[in-house]
């Protein structure tokens, strides 16, 4: 399969501790994204890298989150003392070119207990 | 923050032709507008995209106005399976970030 991976599919966890989340893009792909989906509403953006650049953040991206995509490969989504509204589903998504079509991943379903 | 407003909901028989439409009045000048599928527990999956006018595929068309502050994703002939969410994903002008629809809920009944 050479589509977006996503890992760990799910993961729970308790409030305060850290989480990271891992997204392999499709191979050829230098755009990748960011986006948070909670249960019945639409993706929210959180960030973009192009390449291992990270272009753009969203205010909803808090100082307790950080991504990174070294070597403009595989990106990580890491989340620091996690709180209860930090659950929700994390898509990552990749696309070839600017404006283009995003192919994203299975996401990430992350519950804080 | 402008929203991307759609309709909640839609309800469809097999065979019928479904058009959504999402408003989106503050697209950035040079973004596209794209409409995802996302099925419950999967991610989106791409549909078509357009800049302007009119645009068709082998699966939908999408019709764009001249001021690009709306676009309708039309569905030919729905089946049982295109019961899903769709989503429109423009460009806001003012952020320059990428911002989903509120999200459609089709539901197609036999």
């Amino acid at each position: 399969d050479t589509g977006v991976s996503q890992n760990p599919r799910h993961k729970i966890t308790k409030r305060g501790q850290n989480v990271t989340f891992r997204c392999d893009p499709i191979s050829e792909h230098n755009r990748l994204y960011w986006y948070r989906q909670t249960l019945g509403q639409g993706p929210e953006f959180l960030t973009y890298f192009q390449n291992e650049a990270q272009l753009e953040k969203s205010r909803l991206l808090s100082d307790r989150f950080s991504a990174e995509r070294p070597k403009g490969s595989f990106s990580t989504l890491e989340i620091q003392r996690t709180e209860q509204g930090d659950s929700a589903m994390y898509l990552c998504a990749s696309s070839p070119r600017e404006f283009g079509e995003q192919f994203f991943g299975p996401g990430t379903r992350l519950t804080v207990l | 923050l402008a929203k991307t407003t759609q309709p909640i909901s839609m309800d469809s028989y097999e065979g019928q032709e479904v058009n959504i439409t999402c408003s989106h009045n503050n697209i950035a000048t040079n973004d596209y507008i794209t409409w995802y599928q996302q099925f419950p527990s999967q991610g989106p999956r791409f549909i078509i995209q357009g800049y302007k006018t009119k645009v068709t595929n082998e699966v939908a068309s999408l019709f764009i106005p001249a001021d690009r502050k709306s676009s309708t994703l039309s569905l030919p002939r729905v089946s049982l399976s295109d019961t899903a969410v769709y989503y429109c994903l423009v460009g806001d002008d003012d952020t320059d970030k990428l911002i989903f629809g509120t999200g459609t809920r089709l539901q197609v009944f036999p």
